[in-house]
Formats: C-alpha cells, structure tokens, sequence
C-alpha cells in the first residue's frame, strides 16, 4: 500500500520570500511522483513530475522539486514567491505499472503569500 | 483547447433527491476518474473507468453511481444513499493505462444539501 503525507497544512509566507512544501511517502513498490496546484474553486493542474533520472525536477511557475529516495521524500520550492501563488498545493504518488489508477494524494498544504 | 468541462459549478441537493454531475472531456482520453474532496483531506477516488461501458468503484463509491455510454462523458450520480454529499466533485481524465502520465482535471462540482 502506498500513503503520502504533507507534512504542513498551511504556510504563511512573505512575498518575494524562499519557500519549502514538504512531502513524504511510504510504497512497497517504486512509484511516480506528481505535485499538482490548485486555486479557488478549480481543479488541480500539474506543476512537475519525477520519473526517472535527474533527482531535481524543475516545473511551471520558478517551481522546482528533489526526490529523494532514501528518506522518501518529494519536496516542492520557490526561491521567490509572488502573491499569485497563494493557493492549495497536492503531492501525488502513482506506483509503476498500475495504469494511473492506484494514484495516491496527499492532504494538500495551503501556501498563503502575504504582501 | 482540449480539456474536461464539468456542469453545474453549483448544486444542491434537496434530502432523498439524486442529482447527477455532468463531465464531459475532448482530450481523447481513455480513463476517466470522480474524486470527491473533503476540506484537509486531500482527494479521495469515488469511481473510474477504463474504457466504455466498464467502470471500477474506487475507495469510497457508497451512495454514488456511474455509467461511461460514450469515451467522452462520465456523469456522476449522488443518490439519496449518501448521506454526507456535502463536497467539491472532481473529475479526470488520463491516458490509460500509464501511471506516468499526469490526471487532467476539470474546474470541479460543489453539491450542498438545502
């Protein structure tokens, strides 16, 4: 069985300042990972994925994440953010050779940018 | 531009009524997916679909059906049996079969109780 868990419901941060979400996830399987962002009343829409190789992962937006396998985690920066990133960000783990169904989500952080 | 149109934005549901989410897709997708998202819980997969006419219940389909009659719609129904429908309705689309392929999602479904 696969579980994601985003370890901070809410982050408060100043514009123009560094921010971390932090993911970590338990598989007995190798897995596929996502972030996805999500605005106010809409769906989600993809920021990266980790697949294979590189460790660092760069996405839409100055988004950026790492994979590390040994401590299982996914981690999501900015080293700036802008107020328009406020919004309600989702790690997402898909184990190898389950055709997309068994994908797992986290509980989401809530990233709010204060001017 | 290709995409997943979800209608109503807004629903609401008077008690013992069924109500049916419409989600119609043009990315030509073989997978369809109905997610149901809780405030701090994350998604939760309600049903998916492989191909027409064939669907799978997902981690918590009580109280919901579905049908898949054409590739491109996967309306949800919210039958009187759920008790707690209450939610934002989500649903996706993705190439099937490829775990490696991200899920396309539509702008959502919020159903209140009246």
């Amino acid at each position: 069985a696969q579980s994601v868990t985003q370890l901070d419901s809410q982050v408060p941060v100043f514009e123009e300042a560094p921010v971390e979400l932090r993911c970590n996830y338990s598989s007995s399987v190798s897995v596929y990972l996502f972030w996805y962002v999500q605005y106010p009343n809409q769906g989600l829409q993809l920021l990266l994925k980790y697949l294979s190789g590189s460790t660092l992962v760069k996405g839409i937006n100055g988004f950026e994440a790492e994979f590390n396998k040994s401590q299982t985690s996914f981690h999501l920066r900015k080293p700036s953010v802008h107020i328009s990133d406020t919004a309600e960000y989702f790690c997402a783990v898909s184990p190898l050779m389950t055709g997309g169904f068994k994908t797992i989500f986290g509980a989401g952080t809530r990233l709010f940018v204060k001017a | 531009d290709g995409g997943i149109t979800q209608s109503p934005k807004y629903l609401f549901r008077k008690e013992g009524q069924n109500v049916t989410l419409s989600c119609e897709q043009n990315l030509n997708h073989d997978a369809m997916y109905w997610y149901r998202q809780d405030p701090g819980q994350g998604l939760r997969l309600i049903y998916y679909s492989q191909i027409v006419n064939d669907f799978q219940k997902g981690d918590i389909a009580e109280g919901y059906s579905v049908s898949r009659e054409k590739k491109e719609s996967f309306p949800l129904t919210v039958t009187s049996a759920q008790k707690n429908p209450t939610a934002f309705y989500l649903c996706a689309s993705s190439i099937m079969g490829q775990s490696n392929q991200p899920q396309h999602f539509g702008d959502g479904t919020r159903l209140s109780i009246l």
